[in-house]
């Protein structure tokens, strides 16, 4: 189970939108709508922000979105705020009760 | 109020044991499939373990299969890892979360360090 590949790093200005891609293979989210996004502040235990793709937990910000592509995930934040600067991490479902998590993306905002 | 909180994590040297806890409130545990997810030190999250509703069926990522044993009590509500054979590469905090096809609810994590 290879980990999933996103960016390390992506930044962006106050207001501005950022999009953190997540790509797995053909085994993990291209064949699985269970792909969930998590946000982790230092020194914080993960919160999950989305799940199955495009659904928000209650309390998540609609500025957070989700959404699918073949094998490649993506994490949309819209109007860009500092309390947004974390670390994110993508999941999917691999099959066989097993999970993948993305290799994390640092959200730098500037 | 729903609430994961994790024990037992602390210094092991190599080759030792330890058992993770995890005590569950707010919520009727035995409904719910349970996981064990690890993060070393300034790196990802790892899944390691999950267990079925009842404890007959748990499945492991590939590196800790035969060293770790997840296992449940839901007259307790209570989730375990028993960790054998520890190595430097276990070295990690070490997560409970709850299992709703995601990951929706979270311990605040115990860190395990293995060295000599």
């Amino acid at each position: 189970q290879s980990a999933l590949t996103q960016p390390a790093s992506v930044s962006g200005s106050p207001g501005q939108s950022i999009t953190i891609s997540c790509t797995g293979t053909s085994s993990d989210v291209g064949s699985y709508t269970l792909v969930s996004w998590y946000q982790q502040h230092p020194g914080k235990a993960p919160r999950l922000m989305i799940y199955e793709v495009t659904k928000r937990p209650s309390g998540i910000s609609i500025r957070f979105s989700g959404s699918k592509s073949g094998n490649t995930a993506s994490l949309t934040i819209s109007g860009l705020q500092a309390e947004d600067e974390a670390d994110y991490f993508c999941c999917s479902y691999a099959g066989g009760y097993a999970y993948v998590f993305g290799t994390g993306t640092k959200v730098t905002v500037l | 109020e729903v609430q994961l909180v994790e024990s037992g994590g602390g210094l092991v040297q190599p080759g030792g044991s330890l058992r993770l806890s995890c005590a569950a409130s707010g919520f009727t545990f035995s409904r719910y499939w349970l996981n064990w997810v690890r993060q070393a030190p300034g790196k990802g999250l790892e899944w390691v373990a999950i267990i079925n509703q009842d404890g007959s069926e748990k499945y492991y990522v590939d590196s800790v299969k035969g060293r770790f044993t997840i296992s449940r009590d839901n007259a307790q509500n209570s989730l375990f890892l028993q960790m054998n054979s520890l190595t430097a590469d276990d070295t990690a905090v070490y997560y409970c979360a709850r299992d709703d096809w995601t990951f929706d609810i979270w311990g605040q994590g115990t860190l395990v360090t293995v060295s000599s």
